[in-house]
């Protein structure tokens, strides 16, 4: 069984630029959810997709968006880069109807750094 | 609205000793607790969850937790540390009418002195 993965690990983007951080879920997962770590904060929830629709979002800016693909991968995109969108972002799959599975399985992340 | 407050953003701890981590928590409904461990430039693994069965839940590396509604309180406790246990720990809070969103605290970094 293969786990959550995330591309890249690392990027360096300038303030101003856009960005794409991709996910792959977990066989068999229906649902991906991202979530925003800061140094030294616990991650933040920025938005979830279940079976390719959006299904709840954090207090996030609209130049935040997302996909989620058939195959239930998950495309991160950040719009008009801010210094202080450098961060971890994390991906987490699970399953279940709409999401309610409360296992959720986290990948290792992609580091974000904002110049 | 939920909310996880974690007390203790250092907690330092012998080799040996016990590890207590604090976690307090409000929702408005009955809630899911979790623990999640995070070891430096990693991910989160989870370490154990608490979905409305036993109020005593164990998790994996000899880890445990105790739900006490009364409290509002999901507090982590591993009677022996070990040096691998040196990691950051995040409570965490949903529910599945959400869909099961988490609502992490701050966290709370775990240092094991030998």
């Amino acid at each position: 069984e293969t786990g959550v993965t995330q591309s890249p690990t690392h990027l360096i983007k300038t303030r101003g630029q856009q960005v794409t951080l991709r996910c792959s879920s977990q066989s068999g997962h229906n649902t991906v959810s991202w979530y925003q770590q800061a140094l030294g904060q616990g991650p933040q929830f920025i938005f979830q997709y279940y079976r390719e629709e959006e299904n709840g979002r954090g207090n996030f800016p609209p130049r935040f968006s997302g996909l989620q693909f058939p195959n239930y991968s998950s495309e991160l995109n950040v719009n008009a880069l801010e210094l202080d969108d450098s961060a971890l972002y994390l991906c987490a799959s699970s399953s279940g109807d709409r999401g309610t599975s409360y296992e959720q399985y986290f990948g290792p992340g992609t580091r974000l750094t904002v110049t | 609205a939920q909310s996880v407050t974690q007390l203790g953003s250092h907690v330092s701890v012998s080799e040996g000793a016990l590890v207590l981590l604090r976690c307090n928590y409000s929702s408005s409904v009955p809630p899911y607790l979790f623990w999640y461990v995070q070891y430096p430039n990693q991910g989160l693994q989870l370490l154990l969850k608490y979905t409305s069965a036993a109020t005593l839940v164990k998790g994996i590396n000899g880890f445990e937790a105790e739900f006490k509604k009364s409290e509002t309180s999901f507090h982590l406790t591993k009677p022996s540390a070990h040096m691998s246990d040196a990691a950051e720990y995040f409570c965490a809070v949903s529910r599945a009418a959400a869909g099961n969103k988490l609502t992490f605290g701050g966290g709370t970094r775990v240092l094991v002195k030998p």
